[in-house]
């Protein structure tokens, strides 16, 4: 039961470069998220992924990128890091349900700093 | 305002003590959630309510729809307790999306 894996666990990076954080589940989950962590603000939506192929914004979606070519992996891509965009980084998963009552999956978090 | 508020920010007590973490928000949903989050760990889902109360040996969440509320009791709290308590909401309409709350800080002295 490997679940949901992030990668990797830290990071330091210096501002203008690109940094790509993995996400990889194993449950084949339809929908998977991607939230950033901050004094003040909780959990924020950046992207979400209904299934393979469609991907949406969410809340703070400025500075990031998402694909997902495939069900079980979800990568998150900073096309040029700013120092805002320091913070951890959680990625979810959860099961597609009319009912909309499906816990979500967190893995254990990125934490990214970018001087 | 947010959509969902949690009180309080930061809750302290001692080992035994009964605790009451609330959840307020103003939104239609079609669920609520409440979420633990260890210091420096990962976030584990602890419920999912879309009516009433549920029970996981001494943790109990309840839900009232029509005023909008809900709360997390902790009965004969431990300093394993001790994590941040958040909140979030299904909207209803808003796909498989959570809202969130800035969760509670709970600490348990032994």
């Amino acid at each position: 039961d490997a679940g949901i894996t992030q990668s990797p666990r830290y990071k330091i990076t210096e501002t203008g470069r690109q940094v790509t954080l993995m996400c990889h589940q194993t449950w084949s989950h339809s929908y998977m998220f991607w939230y950033r962590q901050d004094l003040g603000h909780g959990l924020r939506l950046i992207y979400y992924s209904a299934a393979a192929d469609i991907t949406d914004k969410g809340e703070v979606p400025d500075g990031y990128v998402v694909s997902r070519s495939k069900t079980e992996n979800f990568p998150l891509t900073l096309e040029s890091a700013t120092r805002s965009q320091t913070s951890v980084y959680f990625c979810a998963s959860s099961r597609a349900d009319r009912g909309g009552n499906q816990p979500q999956h967190f893995g254990d978090g990125t934490r990214l700093s970018i001087l | 305002k947010n959509e969902v508020e949690q009180s309080p920010q930061n809750l302290t007590a001692q080992e035994g003590e009964f605790i009451t973490i609330n959840c307020s928000y103003s939104v239609g949903i079609s669920a609520l959630h409440w979420l633990q989050q260890h210091p420096g760990g990962g976030i584990v889902s602890l419920f999912m309510l879309s009516s009433g109360k549920k029970k996981h040996g001494r943790l109990i969440a309840t839900i009232n729809i029509q005023e909008k509320h809900s709360s997390l009791h902790i009965t004969a709290s431990h300093p394993r307790d001790s994590a941040v308590y958040i909140c979030a909401v299904k909207r209803i309409g808003g796909s498989e999306k959570l809202v969130f709350g800035k969760g509670t800080k709970l600490t348990v002295n032994p």
